[in-house]
């Protein structure tokens, strides 16, 4: 157990329509980040948040958005479904240490748009 | 072509086998190197995290990295079934981490 939790564990929601991920960082961890898992691309790094303020961007959609609260838990909300956004989303929380940072990852939200 | 390249496999090995898993880099920005170990349905973890070139050895995984070639590898001796699942290199440069697409090994009694 990595110490990082992610609601809900599956979604199944239909194309148009909004979903909001959420995603608790281990205690004491200051840094979010979201990542996409499909079988054809991977892992893809979304989005980072570090103390409530986005820090990083990656090929995340305009469609999706992010943001991390003052407990520090953050949301991830996509919109506007299609089918091609169902994938395993991962949350994960870092820590960084002399030798570096290092990032733990929840287990992640399997997402399915029909 | 992709940051980072690594062999989708599957891989397939008799349990007690070594096993070396590979990843290519395009990339002279990234100074951090980690391998991750995915189970099905589950999130990675982390395995080997290195800096510097060369080895770090950690039971019966050791990591290696060739900075000059752009080439690391995760070696994994006396190989279990316990160990089926999919490895996953990552890589940082700055604050984005990159990861392999991952290979997928089996190891089989």
């Amino acid at each position: 157990d990595s110490g990082v939790t992610q609601t809900p564990k599956h979604l199944i929601t239909a194309t148009g329509q909004r979903v909001t991920l959420r995603c608790s960082p281990r205690s004491g961890d200051l840094s979010v980040y979201w990542y996409q898992q499909s079988l054809d691309q991977g892992l893809q790094f979304l989005i980072q948040y570090y103390n409530g303020e986005e820090r990083a961007k990656g090929n995340i959609l305009e469609r999706f958005s992010a943001q991390q609260f003052p407990d520090l838990h953050s949301e991830l909300n996509l919109s506007s479904l299609e089918l091609g956004d169902s994938a395993l989303y991962f949350c994960a929380s870092s820590v960084t240490t002399g030798g570096g940072e290092t990032q733990y990852f929840g287990p992640g939200t399997r997402l399915l748009v029909l | 072509q992709k940051e980072v390249e690594q062999d989708p496999g599957p891989l397939s090995v008799p349990e007690g086998a070594i096993v070396s898993l590979n990843c290519t880099y395009s990339n002279s920005a990234f100074q951090y190197f980690m391998w991750y170990r995915q189970y099905s349905r589950k999130g990675p973890e982390l395995l080997m995290y290195t800096y510097s070139s060369g080895n770090k050895e950690d039971g019966r995984f050791t990591a290696q990295v060739d900075k000059s070639s752009k080439y690391i590898s995760l070696f994994i001796r006396d190989s279990q079934p316990s160990d089926s699942a999919t490895y996953l290199c990552a890589m940082r440069g700055g604050n984005k981490l990159t990861f392999g697409t991952g290979t997928q090994l089996k190891v089989e009694l």
